[in-house]
């Protein structure tokens, strides 16, 4: 079975830091881009971070630019989500989510999700 | 405000056919495939259409997508009362902003 798990989420104080995880099992993972996809509470999705098969490419939407860094481990099955200098505006349920062999490839299989909570 | 539009609401009755539009430009669904995303309350959202109109194994084929030039489309067919949920719309954005675009969300209410 296909499927992403992801942990390390918490509550924390603005200005620090937090390390997402996920752990991908049922598909070769290194065959595939991968992102973090976020949900503010009571809000719509937003797109966070992708990243190329071998790490080579990585992107990032222009809120989290300088702050996040995404990457993985293909020997582990894991994606990572480094987060620094975070704000209220980051309080959110962060997805790790498979996309397809190209980067313009959607995303097909989601994680359950972790929260990160922001807050002093 | 999401660099896709789509509209915040939509309701139907049992058995009614409802669309869902979703409105880009250029540089996202003008150039790029179209993704659909249902997300029903408390879990994580579900592919639902990729590549404009293509549904994944296990979707039915209630479901269908269509794009035309800046604009895309989600229909649903045969509403049931489970399909009650937040629809998302998604797309590849070739500009310098950020690779991938949502929608801001339709929530679908079944009367």
């Amino acid at each position: 079975e296909v499927q992403l798990v992801e942990s390390g989420g918490g509550l924390v104080q603005p200005g620090g830091s937090l390390r997402l995880s996920c752990a991908a099992s049922g598909f070769t993972f290194s065959s595939y881009w991968m992102s973090w996809v976020r949900q503010a509470p009571g809000k719509g999705l937003e797109w966070v971070a992708n990243i190329k098969q071998d790490g080579s490419e990585k992107y990032y939407v222009d809120s989290v630019k300088g702050r996040f860094t995404i990457s993985r481990d293909n020997a582990k099955n894991s994606l990572y989500l480094q987060m620094n200098s975070l704000r209220a505006e980051d309080t959110a349920v962060y997805y790790c989510a498979r996309s397809g062999s190209s980067s313009w490839d959607g995303m097909d299989v989601w994680g359950q999700g972790t929260t990160v909570t922001v807050s002093s | 405000q999401s660099v896709l539009t789509q509209p915040p609401s939509a309701s139907g009755t049992p058995g009614q056919r409802v669309t869902i539009s979703c409105s880009g430009s250029s540089s996202n669904i003008g150039s790029n495939y179209v993704y659909w995303y249902q997300q029903l309350p408390g879990t994580a959202p579900k592919l639902l259409i990729y590549r404009n109109n293509q549904r994944p194994s296990g979707v039915p084929d209630r479901f269908s997508g269509s794009k035309s030039g800046t604009s895309a489309s989600l229909a649903i067919s045969g509403l049931r009362s489970e399909d009650e949920a937040d629809y998302y719309c998604a797309a590849w954005d070739d500009s310098l902003s950020g690779p991938w675009v949502f929608g801001g969300g339709t929530k679908l209410t079944v009367l």
